[in-house]
């Protein structure tokens, strides 16, 4: 599985837009991108993946570069609720399994 | 629908004695896999389970053993505790054995003494 860079934290205003950059320059044709959180004292929670296109659902947007080599999970406003670590992984559809990075703490701030 | 499910929640232990964590997967899920997360680093994957079988390993000692009942819920087995062993493990269930879409319990927090 490719590796994966992300900020070690980063801050937002409450009811703005939050970026959360994710490198991963060595990811092969049939590697998927996948974002989780974890607030404290929980699981994981699954937010989005995709593949080559950008995907958008009811909790975040997913922009993927052209070239696959970077990607943006967007919180169009986020709340309080939403500080928790971001990690992104980069794993082919047959493993099954995920390889969890440090992640990016989120603060967002009233 | 409930979710995954995991107990206990806290468990405390001493060092050489052995452990079983239990899990409930959501419903409909056939799949369990087993996290291990260490105090400020992100889960470790120690292994996955379907059809009853342990499917894939990571990089754990053979302490570590699991098993998979009928129902497609899952324990995990933990021998000879360490210090080191301390930590937050996370069941996590899917359907099917290729899927990256997991869903997690809330953990047992294991403290060894």
């Amino acid at each position: 599985d490719a590796k994966t860079t992300q900020p070690p934290s980063m801050d937002c205003a409450e009811g703005r837009a939050a970026n959360l950059p994710c490198n991963h320059s060595t990811i092969s044709g049939n590697e998927y991108v996948y974002w989780y959180r974890q607030i404290h004292s929980q699981g994981p929670q699954y937010i989005i993946h995709g593949l080559k296109n950008n995907e958008t659902n009811e909790m975040a947007s997913l922009i993927i570069t052209e070239d696959r080599k970077s990607s943006t999970l967007i919180l169009p406003h986020a709340t309080l609720r939403d500080t928790a670590v971001y990690y992104c992984i980069v794993t082919s559809s047959n493993t099954g399994k995920l390889i969890f990075g440090q992640g990016t703490t989120l603060q967002v701030k009233p | 629908d409930a979710g995954v499910t995991q107990s206990p929640t806290h468990l405390i232990k001493t060092r050489g004695q052995q452990v079983t964590l239990r899990c409930s997967p959501k419903s409909g899920h056939d799949t369990v896999s087993w996290y291990q997360q260490a105090l400020g680093q992100g889960p470790q994957f120690i292994f996955q389970y379907y059809e009853e079988e342990e499917r894939q390993r990571g990089n754990f000692p053979d302490r570590f053993s699991g098993h998979q009942f009928p129902n497609y819920s899952s324990e995990l087995n933990v021998n000879a505790l360490l210090l080191g062993d301390s930590a937050l493990y996370l069941c996590a269930s899917s359907l099917g054995t290729g899927i990256g879409k997991l869903f997690f319990g809330s953990g047992t927090q294991l403290s060894v003494l």
